[in-house]
């Protein structure tokens, strides 16, 4: 089955710095890769999304690359904030009919004001 | 964008107890997943539930110990059996309410098992 490798396990950044999560994934029939935020004591939250088909999307501060070939994935998050401060998932899945979300380990996210 | 409400949304147990966990969907969906995440760790999926179906459990859960039901397609409720103080954790219902395969959550259920 598949399974997700997400490092590193905590980011500590100074704000208005830039930070990067990397994924790996293992399932080369992976074709959707979500991040989620998770704060503290609150829900998983979608914030970005990318499918197979394409290679980099961007949302304002926040970008997303995937590189099929190595099978690795990566969240991007620029000048960054302190209310960006979270846990931070990757997951994958295969779509279709079964659609289950595999997620990553989680990356601690400090941003010191 | 679609709601998906548990209860409860903590409990305090009793080892030994069972304890069943209700998930609503504010919309029709096919399939909607249960996940455990224990105390600072990530999301393990514990089984997909399809209305009509036997829910399919991933390895590592079995049914004996977590009982799924799914009568329509807007509910399904997880039961956590004979509870142990490793079941505290929180459990948290899924579901693509979008239809484009992005997960909701729920707000989850954090369960403490003494």
């Amino acid at each position: 089955g598949e399974n997700v490798e997400q490092h590193p396990s905590t980011l500590s950044v100074q704000e208005g710095d830039s930070a990067v999560i990397k994924c790996t994934y293992s399932d080369s029939a992976s074709n959707y890769f979500p991040w989620y935020k998770q704060e503290l004591g609150k829900r998983p939250q979608l914030i970005i999304d990318i499918r197979s088909n394409v290679g980099e999307k961007k949302d304002q501060r926040i970008a997303v690359t995937l590189n099929k070939t190595a099978k690795h994935f990566s969240l991007h998050i620029t000048e960054t904030q302190p209310e960006d401060s979270a846990v931070y998932f990757c997951a994958a899945s295969t779509g279709g009919a079964t659609n289950k979300l595999i997620f990553g380990t989680g990356t601690l996210l400090a941003v010191q004001p | 964008s679609a709601v998906i409400s548990q209860k409860p949304s903590r409990d305090i147990c009793q080892r030994g107890t069972s304890l069943t966990i209700q998930c609503q969907v504010d919309s029709q969906v096919t399939m909607m997943f249960w996940y455990r995440q224990q105390p600072g760790q990530s999301l393990t999926l514990i089984a997909t539930a399809n209305q009509g179906s036997e829910a399919t459990y991933e390895s590592g859960f079995v049914i004996d110990k977590f009982p799924i039901s799914r009568p329509n397609l807007t509910f399904s409720t997880l039961t956590v059996s004979n509870m142990s103080p490793e079941d505290s954790s929180i459990y948290l219902c899924s579901a693509d309410t979008s239809g484009a395969n992005v997960l909701t959550f729920g707000a989850g259920s954090r369960l403490t098992v003494l």
